[in-house]
């Protein structure tokens, strides 16, 4: 049962466009909603996260919308650069039940910008 | 790299022979994470420990253990390899709220 799905597999856009890339989630009970960005050989890194008290979060070029009722979230990148490419996931935890805050990531978005 | 190291970075072994990987962080924290990343399957969980000798199974956890005998190590053990085994695991830590920061991985090569 895959519990956040991710879309697309993988996006080419060019230098100075606006990539998108969206996740949608199944449990309700997810309240923190991070994006990792993992360059080749490396592990993936915390790019920016948002709970689902805030519709939008934004730092620098990079941001979340979120909206609840749709269960959905996406990561905006605005003005990309050859640099942005890289792998994105999108994951999802809860804070509850005992959880112990483990993350459910999506499949992942390989992006391309091309210069 | 929020103190993470793991090791080795990269194993080449055989189907059949036991494998332990290493997770060594520096900042004693007390939530610790093994994931294994495959193409098409994004990152999924193997299992996580949530203090010395506590540990649990997450979603893909057959065919390993794990121990946690102090803080700063958490051992991921494959008891016999198999080739579905071949993957890049790492190693994560919880470092205040819900994030995870992730090691530099272990390529892993079953043959």
């Amino acid at each position: 049962q895959q519990q956040v799905k991710q879309s697309p597999q993988s996006l080419i856009v060019q230098k100075g466009g606006i990539s998108i890339i969206n996740c949608a989630y199944e449990n309700t009970a997810f309240d923190y909603f991070p994006w990792y960005q993992q360059f080749p050989g490396k592990g993936p890194a915390l790019l920016i996260a948002i709970r689902p008290d805030v519709s939008e979060k934004k730092e620098g070029r990079f941001t979340i919308s979120f909206n609840k009722s749709a269960k959905q979230f996406s990561l905006h990148i605005m003005d990309s650069q050859p640099g942005d490419s890289a792998t994105y996931f999108c994951a999802a935890s809860m804070d509850s039940g005992g959880s112990n805050y483990k993350l459910t990531f999506g499949k992942g978005t390989l992006l391309t910008v091309n210069p | 790299d929020a103190g993470i190291t793991q090791s080795p970075r990269h194993k080449v072994t055989e189907t059949g022979t036991p494998v332990t990987l290493r997770c060594h962080q520096t900042e004693n924290h007390r939530y610790m994470y093994w994931y294994r990343q495959d193409p098409g399957h994004g990152l999924r969980l193997i299992h996580y420990s949530y203090g010395v000798k506590d540990t649990d199974k997450g979603e893909v956890s057959d065919g390993y253990s794990v121990s946690r005998s102090k803080t700063e190590d958490f051992l991921l053990t494959l008891e016999s390899a198999t080739s579905s085994q071949t993957s890049v695991y790492f190693c994560a830590i919880r470092a205040g709220g819900e994030t995870q920061y992730f090691g530099p991985g272990t390529r892993l090569l079953v043959l």
